[in-house]
């Protein structure tokens, strides 16, 4: 099965701090995103790359950025984390192999920010 | 671009009843389609796809899908709802293009009353 893992379930993180949130496919799978999660607005793209070191911007992709370094680590990074960016973050890899689409996603992230 | 829509953030159903859940979607490209559940505190179940091969698509639990291009449409239904379909369902678009965004709709919290 594939797995996509993500580092850490729960997070607690102090105001203007570096966050690091870490995801780990094991699939070959060229793309992968990041979303947050917020009750009543569904899952919201940060960010997205197809490709090692191919990055693009989803629809709320302010104070975050991300590195693809290697193909099967895509990493968020709060580069001062906020109190609005208290939230569940999940990683997703996209299989794309003979047209049929498949999505798998991590069990995500719960970040506190304080 | 593309984008996702779902036209209801709440249904509540009586148990037995039918379930409509609505979604319309724009794509620049010819779209994968999704539906998704997610039970409290639980990850994202994969309900249902759309890939262009029959317009009427069923998955799991009873739930099926009708694509409809004319309407850009993706409906959810049910023909009689159980207790244990109480949860939160995204409508979710994809263009099958390696280098494009995955979209998720802000969700539907469907209540089922006994």
């Amino acid at each position: 099965d594939v797995k996509v893992t993500q580092s850490s379930r729960y997070l607690v993180k102090r105001t203007g701090e570096k966050v690091f949130l870490e995801c780990v496919q094991d699939m070959d799978h060229e793309n992968m995103f990041w979303y947050r999660q917020d009750p009543g607005l569904g899952l919201r793209l940060i960010y997205f790359s197809y490709d090692v070191k191919m990055k693009e911007k989803g629809d709320i992709p302010e104070g975050y950025s991300v590195s693809r370094e290697k193909k099967e680590r895509f990493s968020l990074i709060l580069e001062s984390a906020s109190t609005n960016q208290t939230s569940m973050y999940l990683c997703a890899s996209r299989d794309l192999t003979h047209g049929n689409e498949k999505l798998f996603f991590g069990s995500g992230t719960q970040l506190s920010v304080l | 671009a593309q984008s996702v829509t779902q036209l209801d953030s709440h249904v509540s159903v009586s148990e037995g009843t039918p379930v409509l859940l609505r979604c319309n979607y724009s794509s620049s490209y010819s779209p994968s389609l999704f539906w998704y559940v997610q039970h409290p505190n639980k990850g994202l179940q994969l309900l249902l796809k759309y890939t262009s091969a029959a317009t009427l698509v069923k998955g799991i639990n009873g739930f099926e899908a009708e694509f409809k291009k004319s309407e850009t449409s993706f409906h959810l239904t049910k023909p009689s709802a159980h207790m244990s379909d109480a949860a939160e369902y995204f409508c979710v678009v994809s263009p099958l293009s390696s280098a494009s965004k995955i979209i998720f709709g802000s969700g539907t919290r469907l209540s089922i009353r006994p």
